[in-house]
């Protein structure tokens, strides 16, 4: 199972929206809605913060959006804060019930 | 609190084995899945393995498959991780964390509880 496919980086000023996308193909992201988003900061474990392509854990910022099309799915993050400057991974169920995680990508914040 | 707690990890010999545990606090571990993933140094997250809330049933990443073995003990609320023959590529943090969902019993997909991860080097 290959890797899902992310930006190496995305950048943004602060109060700008930028989005990331995430790649897969008809065995995961475009096979089911179990598309999840994670932020990990320098040092940290990851932190889910979409589940379920479009859905919000409680006490996860509205900020941050989640969506998806055919094979890709898109994190949006409006109102970009400095706090926001991390590491972003998506993960998708795929068909041979595992779990593929993308390559990440890193946000800065200018 | 919630929580989950990694061990184990540390500096073995290629072609040694090691044995990850996860000590789970603050909810009812025999409710929820757990899986295993791993972060490979300066690296990206690998997905490693899960294990159903009864155990019953494990998944592995394929490229894994054969040499890791996940299982867990509910009674004693912990989760682990069985390393055969490792390469030098296994060397990561490895991490336990929660399937999101209560009982749920297929599809396992997404962690909402991480630990804070456990090193494993392997090096002669």
């Amino acid at each position: 199972q290959s890797a899902l496919t992310q930006p190496a980086s995305v950048s943004g000023s602060p109060g700008q929206s930028i989005t990331i996308s995430c790649t897969g193909t008809n065995s995961d992201i475009g096979h089911y809605n179990y598309v999840s988003w994670y932020q990990q900061r320098p040092g940290k474990a990851p932190k889910l913060i979409i589940y379920d392509v479009n859905n919000r854990p409680s006490g996860i910022s509205n900020r941050f959006s989640g969506s998806k099309s055919g094979n890709t799915a898109s994190l949006t993050i409006s109102g970009l804060q400095a706090e926001d400057e991390a590491d972003y991974y998506c993960s998708s169920y795929t068909s041979v019930s595992t779990v593929v995680f993308g390559g990440g990508t890193k946000v800065t914040v200018l | 609190q919630v929580q989950v707690v990694e061990s184990g990890g540390g500096v073995v010999q290629p072609g040694r084995s090691l044995r990850l545990s996860c000590v789970a606090s603050g909810f009812t571990f025999s409710g929820f899945g757990m899986h295993w993933v791993r972060q490979a140094p300066g690296k990206g997250l690998e997905w490693v393995a899960a294990t159903s809330f009864h155990g019953s049933d494990q998944y592995y990443a394929d490229s894994l498959k054969g040499r890791f073995t996940i299982s867990r003990d509910n009674s004693k609320n912990t989760l682990y991780l069985q390393m055969n023959s490792l390469r030098a590529e296994d060397t990561a943090i490895y991490y336990c964390g929660r399937d999101r969902v209560w009982l749920r019993d297929y599809k396992y997909h997404d962690l909402d509880v991480w630990g804070q991860g456990t090193t494993v080097t392997v090096s002669s």
